[in-house]
């Protein structure tokens, strides 16, 4: 079955500490990858996305993942995280040729200063 | 910017109530999609609509229907509310054509049975 896995079910962090935060997929085919985060009191927005090519994918707040085929993992990371940064993380995956998202259960990161 | 908007940001019903949760979008999307979020349990699907008039169950349709009248909106319907039913909605919607596109969400409406 396609299944999408985060396994950081909650993670605190001190500010300028570096991020990962894993997430595995099982599906059968091409499959796109993204991350969403959703910040308190606000709706979920997208981060970045992988479809193809290079697998070091950049998004938006110098975020970064990572697709590793052979691991089946699209890993998010940060150098460095900020305050502002505290929210949940969504790790999701979409077959090739359905319209349907499979999402992760979701990390929450809280950062102190 | 793609705008998703749903009827309600709280709303609080008691056992037994017919609820309806509206979403409308206004970027002609063919697809929407209702999804419920619970800590732990991430996003679940309940239903999508890829046109006007047809629906798909998702993962947990029971206790659920939708309604598709217009393109833009999408309502999902709980016939007889129970209090396993508190949790936040969300709605979504995207393009099927748009290959290299995602979903884009509304700002979810907290719903509590009593």
């Amino acid at each position: 079955a396609q299944s999408v896995s985060q396994h950081n079910h909650h993670v605190i962090l001190s500010e300028a500490a570096s991020l990962e935060l894993g997430c595995n997929y099982s599906y059968g085919g091409t499959v796109n990858l993204f991350w969403y985060v959703q910040y308190p009191g606000q709706h979920l927005q997208l981060l970045l996305k992988y479809f193809s090519g290079d697998p070091l994918v950049k998004g938006i707040k110098g975020f970064e993942a990572e697709f590793i085929k052979s691991k089946f993992s699209f890993n998010l990371r940060k150098p460095s995280v900020q305050w502002s940064d505290t929210a949940e993380y969504f790790c999701a995956a979409r077959g090739f040729n359905t319209d349907k998202l499979i999402f992760g259960t979701g990390t929450r990161l809280q950062v102190f200063p | 910017d793609v705008k998703v908007t749903q009827s309600s940001r709280y709303l609080v019903k008691r056992t037994g109530e017919k609820v309806f949760l509206e979403c409308v979008q206004d970027m002609d999307h063919e697809n929407m999609f209702w999804y419920r979020q619970d800590p732990g349990l991430g996003l679940r699907l309940i239903y999508f609509s890829y046109d006007v008039k047809m629906k798909e169950k998702g993962d947990i349709p029971e206790g659920y229907s939708v309604s598709r009248e217009k393109k833009e909106r999408f309502s999902l319907i709980l016939e007889s509310a129970s209090t396993n039913q508190t949790s936040m909605y969300l709605c979504a919607s995207s393009s099927p054509g748009a290959r290299l596109d995602t979903q884009y969400f509304g700002p979810g409406t907290r719903l509590t049975v009593l």
